[in-house]
């Protein structure tokens, strides 16, 4: 049982190019969330999906797009990076909105 | 609505004396209450909750936390604290989400610094 898992651990991209995030959980959860973390301050929403084939806009969506896969799979893209994008990025998932367990985090570098 | 508080950015405290990291909270109708910790570069991980029960909630780690209704307070604590409990405390706010329960808002949280 490994939880959340996130790839990649660290990226560093430069201005203007794409990536995707990825995000699986084996805990048959029905929520999946994605939040970045910036340098002294909380984690801030981006999307969540409350459930397979649904998503929604969290606080700061601009500049991403999302994809509930399948229910193990979130992903977050970046159409075209820019350097305040640089940030560290966190899944999570909960069982119907309850507790939200995370993944160890994705570093991003936006040059 | 609920609404939470962590009244202070870092707290700092000797090895082996007791820690106390301050939640204090505002809502109305019943309260969900979290503590979650981060490690140094490590995502987050859930400590405890309180939703309904006993006012002392024990979680990972040898955490308590103590659901205080006359003084609006969900205070995390350990008796003997350990350098290796040196991380970021968040208190998150709760609401309601029609589509994904509960929906968590996490401040900039308490430092905790352990010395030796």
């Amino acid at each position: 049982n490994a939880g959340v898992t996130q790839t990649p651990k660290f990226q560093v991209l430069k201005t203007g190019q794409s990536m995707t995030l990825q995000c699986a959980q084996d805990m048959n959860h029905n929520s999946m969330y994605w939040y970045r973390q910036d340098p002294g301050m909380g984690l801030r929403l981006i999307y969540y999906s409350a459930s397979e084939g649904t998503t929604d806009k969290g606080e700061v969506p601009n500049g991403y797009n999302v994809s509930r896969l399948n229910k193990r799979e979130f992903s977050l893209r970046l159409e075209s990076a820019a350097p305040s994008q640089t940030s560290v990025y966190f899944c999570a998932s909960s069982h119907r909105g309850k507790t939200q367990y995370f993944g160890p985090g994705t570093r991003l570098t936006v040059l | 609505a609920q609404s939470v508080a962590q009244p202070e950015d870092q707290v700092n405290v000797a090895e082996g004396n007791p820690l106390t990291v301050k939640c204090t909270y505002s809502v109305s109708g019943n309260p969900y209450l979290f503590w979650y910790v981060q490690y140094p570069n490590r995502g987050l991980q859930f400590l405890l909750k309180y939703i309904t029960g006993d006012n002392l909630v024990k979680g990972s780690y040898g955490f308590e936390a103590e659901f205080n209704k006359s003084q609006t307070s969900f205070h995390l604590k350990k008796p003997s604290a350990l350098v290796s409990d040196s991380a970021l405390y968040f208190c998150p706010e709760r609401q309601r989400n029609n589509n994904a329960g509960n929906m968590l808002t996490f401040g900039g949280g308490t430092r905790l610094m352990v010395k030796p």
